[in-house]
């Protein structure tokens, strides 16, 4: 099957940048999105891109697409204690039309 | 407007019991999506259902897992003869019918445990 892959771990100070990345390998993947998860909980929604953009920026998340290198990134401006968490990237491929398929997450540590 | 409900938010079983796992799509969402979730692993997708029909299963094991969504009421996943493979978290998500993007809104998740 197809995969998506993420670094598992991240530390970050609070008021830095984090960014968090992901490869994956299906080129037909149409959206492209990024979850949050907190412990315990299930996944938000945090934002998703078309896989004809580039860039997509919302308030403090800005996600950056490289098509041609199947490479997405989540950036979190001034990275708060409150964003620790996990992070996953989903990719949706058209063939699929529906399931999305998902990396392992990315722990994210907010450090004061 | 309620999000996805999942009940019961953790189950205990034991091995070779049953398990039954429910999920309330948002207002106005006729499709349902089952995830797993293994230890530190990502979700996986299992089934894809719409009102009184599986749209795709594929991703769901061919013996003792079922699903269904029926017209009235909650989607239902059903595990019989539960073995100790099958603690994991379960989720689900919603979306609604008719949009291109068709955005996945996930509920807490049910988290099973078999003993």
């Amino acid at each position: 099957g197809e995969d998506v892959e993420q670094s598992l771990f991240l530390s970050v100070r609070e008021g830095d940048s984090s960014v968090i990345n992901c490869t994956y390998t299906d080129s037909s993947s149409t959206y492209l999105y990024w979850y949050k998860q907190e412990p315990g909980a299930g996944l938000q929604l945090l934002t998703y891109i078309f896989s004809n953009m580039d860039m997509k920026q919302d308030q403090r998340l800005t996600v950056l697409l490289n098509k041609k290198d199947k490479h997405l990134s989540l950036r979190i401006a001034d990275t708060q204690t409150g964003d620790s968490a996990i992070y996953f990237c989903a990719e949706k491929a058209s063939n699929s039309g529906y399931a999305l398929n998902f990396g392992k997450g990315t722990s994210l540590l907010v450090t004061p | 407007n309620a999000g996805v409900m999942q009940n019961p938010r953790h189950l205990v079983r034991r091995r070779g019991q049953e398990a039954r796992l429910r999920c309330s799509p948002m207002k106005g969402h006729s499709h349902v999506y089952w995830y797993r979730q293994l230890p530190e692993e990502g979700l996986k997708f299992m089934v894809y259902l719409q009102k009184e029909n599986i749209i795709d299963e594929s991703g769901m094991p061919k013996e003792r897992f079922s699903a269904e969504f029926p017209k009235e009421g909650p989607s239902i996943l059903r595990i019989q003869q539960v073995v100790r493979g099958d603690s994991a978290a379960y989720f689900c998500a919603s979306s609604p019918a008719d949009r291109g993007q068709e955005t996945q809104y996930f509920g807490p998740g049910t988290r099973l445990l078999v003993l």
